[in-house]
């Protein structure tokens, strides 16, 4: 199956930089996605990657290893909206292709 | 706002009991996914529907049973209600038989479901 580790929670103040860090084990890779969740909320997108290298959103970039089965969520210019929890997600593979794995989610705290 | 709609938004119920959950998936979306989020299993999957089709099945429990219907809407019956049962219900769509090309999937707002 498919297992992703992600720390349990960071902590950051306002205007800071934060990396939340994820690898994963799969039988087969088809990209890393991240999902953000305020509390109570539904998972929103973020980003993709489904090949090497750093992917820019804005004030979040996603990184891939594909060699090294890690990625890591950056997050910049930090403002009290992104505390939330953030969750990497890998897909199946085969027929189950479509679903989503989803890691434990890191809960990010903003302080002010 | 995602364009997922999900009802009830909240439901109360006793163990032994069934329930209902709907989902609405985005306009144009044919697969909806179901998942369930609980503070000791984080967000799992459950069962995927694709144009009506039955397309993957995850960790659902037999007294869970889904459908999705001709015009894509989905149910999620949950019968036999334990105490475990509580948790957060997701629905999300996507536009096909795989998620689209950045994996992206659409969450509704979810039916947070407590059984007492």
């Amino acid at each position: 199956g498919q297992s992703l580790e992600q720390p349990s929670e960071v902590t950051a103040v306002e205007g800071a930089i934060v990396q939340i860090n994820c690898t994963y084990q799969t039988s087969g890779f088809y990209g890393l996605s991240w999902y953000q969740q305020h509390d109570g909320g539904a998972p929103t997108f973020l980003s993709y990657n489904a090949l090497d290298g750093l992917e820019e959103t804005g004030r979040f970039s996603s990184f891939l290893s594909r060699s090294d089965s890690y990625g890591y969520l950056l997050l910049q210019e930090l403002q009290m909206k992104d505390s939330a929890s953030y969750f990497c997600a890998v897909p199946g593979r085969g027929s189950t292709l479509g679903r989503l794995y989803f890691g434990r989610g890191t809960q990010l705290t903003v302080w002010p | 706002d995602s364009g997922v709609t999900q009802t009830p938004k909240h439901l109360i119920t006793a163990t032994g009991q069934r329930v209902t959950l709907r989902c609405s998936p985005r306009s144009g979306d044919l697969s909806v996914y179901w998942y369930q989020q609980s503070l000791d299993q984080g967000l799992q999957f459950l069962i995927q529907y694709y144009n009506g089709e039955e397309r993957a099945k995850g960790n659902i429990l037999e007294r869970f049973s889904a459908q999705q219907f001709p015009d894509l809407h989905s149910e999620l019956n949950l019968s036999s209600l334990e105490l475990g049962d509580s948790a957060l219900y997701f629905c999300a769509s996507s536009s096909g038989g795989r998620s689209s090309v950045n994996n992206e999937q659409f969450f509704g707002p979810g039916t947070r479901l407590t059984v007492l």
